[in-house]
């Protein structure tokens, strides 16, 4: 048991940019979801697959990001065109049964 | 829907007192309730969770919670703090098997170890 990694961790993009997170799940974890995390606050829910199929989508999930699961294996986040608002830690957690195992995260920095 | 609080953002104890965090949740079916910890700069790594089995429940590092359905809380303890806890520890609900999956967190309380 590897643990939940993330790639990068860390990104320094300029406004407007394009930015794509990889996460790999523990491997044999079917469900795989993404939170985002703002300064001070507890992760916010933005997306859950189960296996390749996405099962739910937060409203927080604007037109600009995009999730994929391919094989149900790994997993991207990409964010087009991205805006300051965008800053912030995005976490990836998997699991099997009922516990969420996160990863480090990757903290995302718009100039 | 499902909700958490944490009262007090901020917790400061002496090493060796005890720590005292609180989780009070909201939810309309039984919950499954989740405390994880987070160092600076890190993930979250789960420190115990409430599966409707025993109410009280042991989790690493010397932390233990209590499920209370009357009072709808699920606070954390440990009887003895080590400088090691210094962290930012979230409380967080799920809805059972079947329901919604995703993880609802509290905002958050920063526990500070006085020396």
């Amino acid at each position: 048991d590897t643990g939940v990694s993330q790639n990068p961790r860390h990104k320094i993009t300029k406004r407007g940019q394009n930015v794509t997170f990889r996460c790999d799940p523990i491997s044999e974890h079917n469900r795989l979801y993404w939170y985002r995390q703002t300064l001070g606050q507890g992760p916010e829910f933005l997306t859950y697959f189960q296996n390749e199929a996405r099962l739910e989508k937060s409203r927080l999930l604007s037109d600009r990001f995009s999730a994929e699961r391919p094989k149900g294996s790994f997993s991207t986040l990409e964010i087009q065109r991205t805006e300051q608002g965008d800053s912030a830690m995005y976490l990836c957690a998997s699991s099997l049964t009922r516990e969420q195992y996160f990863g480090p995260g990757t903290r995302l920095t718009v100039t | 829907a499902q909700s958490v609080t944490q009262l007090g953002s901020h917790v400061s104890v002496s090493e060796g007192a005890l720590v005292l965090l609180r989780c009070n949740y909201s939810s309309s079916v039984p919950p499954y309730l989740f405390w994880y910890v987070q160092y600076p700069n890190q993930g979250l790594q789960l420190l115990l969770k409430y599966t409707s089995a025993a109410t009280l429940v042991k989790g690493i590092n010397g932390f233990e919670a209590e499920f209370k359905k009357s009072e709808t809380s699920f606070h954390l303890t440990k009887p003895s703090a080590h400088m090691s806890d210094a962290a930012e520890y979230f409380c967080a609900v799920r809805g059972p098997p079947g329901g919604n999956e995703k993880l609802t967190f509290g905002t958050g309380t920063r526990l500070t170890i006085i020396p």
